[in-house]
């Protein structure tokens, strides 16, 4: 069965660093996220890319963030500056088409610490 | 202003019972909605679409009442494997973009 992949499953870096989490969603689908779970909260959306582009994003997706597709397979997120508080798990996600009742499928997640 | 809510339980319950659980959801122009299940330290992963006419996936039941903008989810015969966190889904998108908000989830023990 197909499924999202995501690299590294962790990651340690030190506050003001960049960092890019990697993705790769299942081969046939077409829309891509990115989440991200703080430990003990709620799973947030940070943003959805369609077509080479960002098709929405939440207020938690902030200049210091940005998203790429640099291949067919790929998807990444960049974090510019990690500051402490950026420390989370981040799930990719990948979905076939849009509409209603479509599901995300989530890759492992790669969990980030920043010292 | 929370958007999704869920009892956070725990729910503890023996094996074989049968246990409910319920969330809310605040947007009325919702037209998608999920029920996940999480392990600990895992990804979310899909358990079930829940439909307008309600739905059921072998031991699993999901309902949907837009009325009352309340979703549920019926686990029968639990199963020690059933044991994780139950997150109520739902798109809040205003188009179909599928912006998936997420409640806190509803921690189930089954206990042998």
């Amino acid at each position: 069965e197909p499924e999202v992949t995501q690299t590294p499953s962790h990651q340690v870096t030190q506050m003001g660093q960049e960092v890019i989490l990697r993705c790769v969603p299942i081969s046939n689908h077409l829309y891509f996220y990115w989440y991200r779970q703080i430990l003990g909260q709620k799973v947030e959306f940070l943003v959805s890319f369609y077509n080479n582009e960002i098709s929405e994003k939440s207020e938690i997706f902030d200049d210091q963030f940005s998203v790429e597709r640099p291949d067919g397979s790929n998807f990444t997120l960049k974090i510019r500056s990690t500051k402490l508080e950026d420390s989370a798990m981040y799930f990719c996600a990948s979905q076939r088409r849009q509409g209603f009742g479509i599901e995300q499928y989530f890759g492992p997640g790669t969990r980030l610490t920043v010292t | 202003r929370k958007e999704v809510e869920q009892d956070p339980g725990p729910f503890n319950v023996p094996e074989g019972a049968t246990v409910a659980f319920n969330c809310t959801y605040s947007n009325s122009a919702s037209q998608s909605f999920f029920w996940y299940r999480q392990d600990c330290r895992k990804e979310p992963k899909l358990l079930m679409s829940v439909y307008s006419s309600g739905n059921e996936d072998g031991r699993f039941t999901a309902q949907l009442n837009r009325a009352s903008q309340y979703i549920s989810l019926l686990i029968r015969d639990s199963k020690l494997s059933d044991s994780a966190t139950y997150l109520c889904v739902v798109d809040m998108s205003n188009n179909a973009g599928n912006m998936l908000t997420f409640g806190g989830g509803t921690r189930l023990m089954v206990k042998p």
